[in-house]
């Protein structure tokens, strides 16, 4: 059974349109993120939420949106795509306990490559 | 900030040969420590952690240690199989606060040769 689950795996669309990509974890995790990976390999983080709280929006651009509507989903809606957004976005989870004490690792879905054209 | 900084690839060995891939970080206080490895097409998958100074990460043959004084997580294997072909990335959480996030490295492509 999968334990971070992306879909689609792949996307491909066309500039301006808009588009959505899911994330669902069955872990019981309350910490879910999006990352996004260029070409070259690089992972940065781009939203982390905290039992559905958003904690972190790390300078995305507002054409992207995430969306929890509980715990165990996380969503990122894509509004006029744009050449650029062209990567691999990854979603994953981590248990994290209420002090705010982090040591757990993340678990990381398999991906989902958008191409923009 | 956080950062980390791994050394560039492409790192490419014949079969069991010995792979050290260096790590360094940045961070203040003290944070977990964790290699994670992509292989083609696939997500990241968690090789090893560890959560406090001198511990070492082990796993499938990896080691790490976690050393304070250096700052450092190098990861290693005393020898590769072709199986082992990935890339690899050093990543720092920290251990308190609200800072919910991993911090990465660039990754470090490993090609292993038969």
């Amino acid at each position: 059974d999968t334990a971070v689950s992306q879909t689609p795996k792949y996307l491909v669309t066309q500039m301006g349109n808009d588009k959505s990509i899911k994330c669902e974890q069955n872990l019981g995790h309350d910490t879910m993120y999006w990352y996004k990976q260029d070409s070259k390999k690089f992972l940065k983080i781009m939203f982390s939420y905290n039992n559905k709280e958003l904690i972190i929006n790390e300078t995305v651009p507002n054409r992207f949106s995430p969306k929890s509507p509980d715990k165990a989903h996380l969503n990122l809606h894509i509004n006029s795509l744009e050449l650029g957004d062209s990567a691999v976005y990854f979603c994953a989870s981590s248990q994290d306990n209420s002090t705010g004490y982090m040591n757990t690792e993340a678990f990381f879905g398999q991906g989902t490559r958008l191409t923009v054209v | 900030g956080d950062s980390v900084t791994q050394m560039e690839g492409p790192v490419t060995l014949s079969e069991e040969a010995f792979l050290t891939i260096n790590c360094t970080y940045t961070a203040t206080g003290y944070p977990s420590l964790f290699w994670y490895v992509q292989y083609p097409g696939e997500g990241l998958q968690l090789l090893l952690k560890a959560t406090k100074a001198d511990d070492k990460g082990s796993n499938k043959g990896f080691e790490a240690t976690y050393r304070k004084e250096t700052t450092s997580f190098h990861l290693e294997k005393g020898s590769v199989q072709v199986s082992d072909s990935a890339v690899y990335f050093c990543a720092l959480r920290h251990s308190g606060g609200s800072n919910y996030k991993l911090t990465f490295g660039k990754g470090t492509l490993l090609t292993v040769n038969p």
